[in-house]
């Protein structure tokens, strides 16, 4: 089966600085883009999407960058709060459509993102 | 908090019982989905229901049954399950199929041990 939304699996911050984390994709047909944040024992949740036809898009304090050339988004998070501390997945909409042919695509593992006081 | 829910939020279960997962969307959504996720694994969408017909059945093993009885609700039966399938299952809800740019809303998982 093809993976995508490859990360990092752990990244830690200090309180205050900007978080950039990373995901590589695999599936070069993915045309819109969704990064999910998952706060311990809750269900993953929304933050920000992207659209293939934009390279960069901004939300409140949090900014997506995608570059398809080399298959790869950012999600960074401005003055980062101890309330960041979470799992971030990016996933490709292809994901949940899933099973094309023999394909099986799902989410990456996600990033875990640790907050230091 | 979302307007999905999950009931067990935590099920432990030998290999030789039954039980059933329950979601509830609150949302008027019109399509509904399961999702397992184990430990160090990604998340892995199993069941796609829209307008409670099933759309998606990703490949589930058949000790996994889902059932849409209508728009708000979503089971997923378990019988004779195996370790390997403990893991969070999580449900989700959207207004329309995902996969036409709709966005997903997620419960907050049970948690399930089998024995």
């Amino acid at each position: 089966g093809e993976s995508v939304g490859l990360h990092l699996p752990t990244l830690s911050v200090q309180e205050g600085d900007n978080s950039i984390i990373n995901c590589a994709y695999s599936n070069s047909a993915s045309d819109y883009f969704i990064w999910y944040k998952q706060e311990s024992g809750k269900g993953p949740q929304f933050i920000i999407d992207i659209r293939s036809n934009m390279d960069k898009r901004q939300g409140q304090r949090v900014t997506v960058l995608l570059n398809k050339t080399v298959k790869h988004l950012s999600l960074q998070i401005a003055a980062t709060q101890p309330g960041d501390s979470a799992v971030y997945f990016c996933a490709p909409r292809a994901v949940f459509i899933s099973n094309f042919g023999n394909e099986k695509l799902t989410f990456g593992t996600g990033t875990r993102l640790t907050i230091i006081p | 908090e979302t307007g999905v829910t999950q009931t067990p939020r935590h099920l432990v279960m030998g290999m030789t019982n039954k039980k059933s997962l329950k979601c509830e969307q609150h949302l008027g959504h019109n399509a509904m989905y399961w999702y397992k996720q184990s430990a160090k694994k990604p998340l892995e969408l199993m069941f796609v229901y829209s307008l409670e017909e099933r759309v998606e059945n990703n490949s589930v093993p058949s000790r996994f049954s889902p059932e849409c009885p209508n728009s708000s609700h979503l089971f997923l039966h378990l019988h004779t399950l195996q370790p390997e399938d403990s893991a969070l299952y999580l449900c989700a809800s959207s207004q329309a199929l995902a996969a036409l740019g709709y966005e997903q809303y997620f419960g907050p998982g049970t948690r399930l041990t089998v024995t």
